[in-house]
């Protein structure tokens, strides 16, 4: 069966400080890999979204960045963060983005 | 820009009763919805799908679709207070980035729905 391991689950950052989240997928190859972000009340904003490796696309301008340097392996970094970029953060898969979406845990990151 | 609207609520409703969380979108073209259950502090899980226009009935759980009006609804029979959550609608449409026929799902802010006792 696919599973699909996010962490860490909780974070505290100071500003200024760099972010590496990390993410990865079980059981099935070439998924269709999403980086979202759910600030506090809000919905889920799509970030990143990857269809193959080294194949990234940017929904939102950000000082945020994504890579996906193998298969099943998402990344998500940031040189610098900023006290905005507290959220909490969801990766997803699914097959073809035409079938359901499969989460992660999560992780809830406070930039202090 | 797609949009997928959403109540915010919170609906309120007692035990046993029917909840109704509706949501709208905004791309004619758009061709598969999904309504996900999220618990506070938890990611999102599928509760169903629905590709074609009418009902669709899984257990207590009823999604519904009009393509004519752009609207996607779930019912919610015999409400119970497991049930409080907030509900994401999405909407799952081509990637204008990827070609071989990949999706993107835009997803709604969600409604809180509460089930009191």
């Amino acid at each position: 069966s696919q599973t699909i391991h996010q962490w860490p689950a909780t974070l505290v950052q100071p500003v200024g400080s760099p972010l590496s989240l990390e993410c990865t997928v079980e059981g099935t190859s070439n998924p269709n890999l999403y980086w979202y972000r759910q600030a506090a009340g809000r919905g889920l904003q799509l970030l990143f979204y990857s269809v193959g490796i080294g194949q990234i696309s940017s929904e939102v301008p950000q000082n945020l960045s994504a890579s996906r340097p193998q298969d099943r392996q998402f990344i998500l970094s940031s040189k610098k963060l900023l006290l905005s970029d507290s959220g909490f953060y969801l990766c997803a898969w699914s097959v073809d983005g035409n079938t359901e979406a499969f989460f992660g845990q999560g992780t809830r990151l406070t930039v202090v | 820009q797609k949009e997928v609207e959403q109540n915010s609520g919170p609906l309120s409703v007692p035990e046993g009763a029917i909840a109704s969380l509706n949501c709208t979108y905004s791309d004619r073209g758009s061709q598969s919805f999904f309504w996900y259950r999220q618990y506070s502090g938890k990611s999102p899980e599928l509760i169903m799908f629905i590709y074609s226009n009418g009902d669709k009935e899984d257990g207590r759980f009823t999604a519904q679709l009009n393509k004519a009006s752009q609207y996607v609804s779930l019912l919610i029979r015999d409400s119970q207070p497991s049930d409080s959550a907030t509900y994401l609608c999405a909407v799952q449409d081509p990637s204008p980035h990827a070609s071989g026929g990949s999706y993107i799902p835009t997803f709604g802010r969600g409604t809180s729905l509460i089930v009191h006792p």
